[in-house]
């Protein structure tokens, strides 16, 4: 069973175009995150939702826009597409509540956006 | 504000070497500290976590060890393997459920 699941993998469009990436988990977590990650690794918080209810909202052009429609999914949908989008974004999910063991993030596989 | 800091890389060894890579953070109040593993083409994966000051964390051979006086959390393996080879980010989440990734160092492993 696929923990964090996001389609599609790969996305290659244009610029000017709209697009959305989504994600899904069945691991019962109550938050959700999207990440960016650059061509050198570097991996940028977007925006977290806890129980549908955005949490953390990072500087991030508002042609970004998250869309929790229950705890399980959180899609990302890019409107205006530029060529700085170009990078893989990656969602990831966690309890919220920090356990005596501490919490940890569980990472989907990745969609590598290309725009042209 | 808060911010981790790691070597960087890319790091080469040679299998069967020892491997350090240091990590170093600023953080208010406790945060946990988490070193994750991220394979070619795939996300990344938890390797391991420490959630209060002198805890060792420990997986496959790898380990840390949350240090509160010198706010460090080194990740060490006595011997590397080829299989070893990815990219790794240390961590941290802070008491109001922010995440804070280092840039991450790449490491390969030859045989």
């Amino acid at each position: 069973d696929t923990a964090v699941s996001q389609t599609p993998k790969y996305l290659v469009t244009q610029m000017g175009n709209d697009k959305s990436i989504k994600c899904e988990q069945n691991l019962g977590h109550d938050t959700m995150y999207w990440y960016k990650q650059d061509s050198k690794k570097f991996l940028k918080i977007m925006f977290s939702y806890n129980n549908k209810e955005l949490i953390i909202n990072e500087t991030v052009p508002n042609r970004f826009s998250p869309k929790s429609p229950d705890k399980a999914h959180l899609n990302l949908h890019i409107n205006s597409l530029e060529l700085g989008d170009s990078a893989v974004y990656f969602c990831a999910s966690s309890h919220r509540v920090v356990r005596v063991a501490g919490y940890e993030q569980y990472f989907g596989p990745g969609t590598r956006l290309t725009v042209t | 504000g808060d911010s981790v800091t790691q070597m960087e890389g890319p790091v080469t060894l040679s299998e069967e070497a020892c491997l350090t890579i240091n990590c170093t953070y600023t953080a208010t109040g406790y945060p946990s500290l988490f070193w994750y593993v991220q394979y070619p083409g795939e996300g990344l994966q938890l390797l391991l976590k420490a959630t209060k000051a002198d805890d060792k964390g420990s997986n496959k051979g790898f380990e840390a060890t949350y240090r509160k006086e010198t706010t460090s959390f080194h990740l060490e393996k006595g011997s590397v393997q080829v299989s070893d080879s990815a990219v790794y980010f240390c961590a941290l989440k802070t008491s109001y459920d922010k995440v804070i990734f280092g840039p991450g160092t790449s490491l390969s492993v030859i045989p």
